[in-house]
C-alpha cells in the first residue's frame, strides 16, 4: 500500500499521559497536514507541514500538542499530560508539490481513547 | 474563519435513485472544493473536487455544482447503488491557506 500511514491504529491511555503518534506520508508528498476528527463530526484541521517546516497551526492545538517532521519525511504529533476531551480520531493527510496537484490524500487514522 | 455547513445531516434513498447534498460556506476568498467520501472505519476518500472557475465537474454517476455568487455547492449522485453507502463530507479551502474546512457529514443510505 503506498498511500499514507499512520502508526498506532488505536491507543488507549489513561488521563494525564502523553501519547505520540506517526504518520508517513505518500512518498515525494512535500505537505502534510494533521486533522482530528470526533463522533459525528467533520474532520478539524489542527497544523500543516511544507517540508520540514510547520506553516500553519489552529487554535485548537493546545500547549500540550506538538508536532514535527524534522526530516521532511514522517511526522509525529504528542499529546502530553491527555486528558478525557482528547479522545477522537487522529488522521494525517499529505499532498504533492502544488505543480502536480492539491488534493490532500488521508491517512487511516489513530483512534484515541483517553480512560 | 471559514464555515461551512452542511444539509441534510442524513439521506435514505431508494437504490437507483439520484441524492443531492448541499454545502454552504461564508468566505468568499474560498476557491477549492472537494467532497469525501468516508465508510465507517476508513479513511476520508476524495471522490471529486471543483476549483472556483469551474461551474460544474461531472465523473460518471457523480457531479457537482457550483455557485459563487450564492456561496453553495452540491454533491450529486445518480443511480445510486449500495455502495454509495458513507457518510459524505463537503470542504472548503480558502485562496492562499492550506487547511480544508469541512461540513458536519451526511449519511446516504442507500436502500436496496
Amino acid at each position: 500500500d503506498t498511500g499514507v500511514s499512520q502508526d498506532p491504529r488505536h491507543k488507549i491511555t489513561k488521563r494525564g499521559q502523553n501519547v505520540t503518534f506517526r504518520c508517513d506520508p505518500i512518498s515525494e508528498h512535500n505537505r502534510l497536514y494533521w486533522y482530528r476528527q470526533t463522533l459525528g463530526q467533520g474532520p478539524e484541521f489542527l497544523t500543516y507541514f511544507q517540508n520540514e517546516a510547520q506553516l500553519e497551526k489552529s487554535r485548537l492545538l493546545s500547549d500540550r500538542f506538538s508536532a514535527e517532521r524534522p526530516k521532511g519525511s514522517f511526522s509525529t504529533l504528542e499529546i502530553q499530560r491527555t486528558e478525557q476531551g482528547d479522545s477522537a480520531m487522529y488522521l494525517c493527510a499529505s499532498s504533492p508539490p502544488y505543480v502536480v496537484g492539491e488534493t490532500q490524500y488521508f491517512g487511516p487514522g489513530t483512534r484515541l481513547l483517553v480512560l | 474563519g471559514e464555515n461551512v455547513e452542511q444539509h441534510p445531516s442524513t439521506l435514505s434513498v431508494q437504490e437507483g435513485d439520484s441524492a443531492v447534498i448541499k454545502c454552504t460556506y461564508s468566505d468568499s476568498a474560498s476557491n477549492y472544493f472537494p467532497w469525501y467520501k468516508q465508510e465507517l472505519g476508513k479513511r476520508p476518500q476524495l471522490i471529486i473536487d471543483i476549483r472556483s472557475n469551474v461551474g460544474e465537474k461531472k465523473d460518471q454517476r457523480i457531479a457537482v455544482t457550483l455557485n459563487k455568487t450564492a456561496k453553495h455547492f452540491s454533491l450529486h449522485i445518480t443511480e445510486t447503488q449500495p455502495e454509495d453507502s458513507a457518510v459524505y463530507f463537503c470542504a472548503a479551502r480558502n485562496f492562499g491557506n492550506e487547511k480544508l474546512t469541512f461540513g458536519t457529514g451526511t449519511r446516504l443510505t442507500i436502500i436496496p
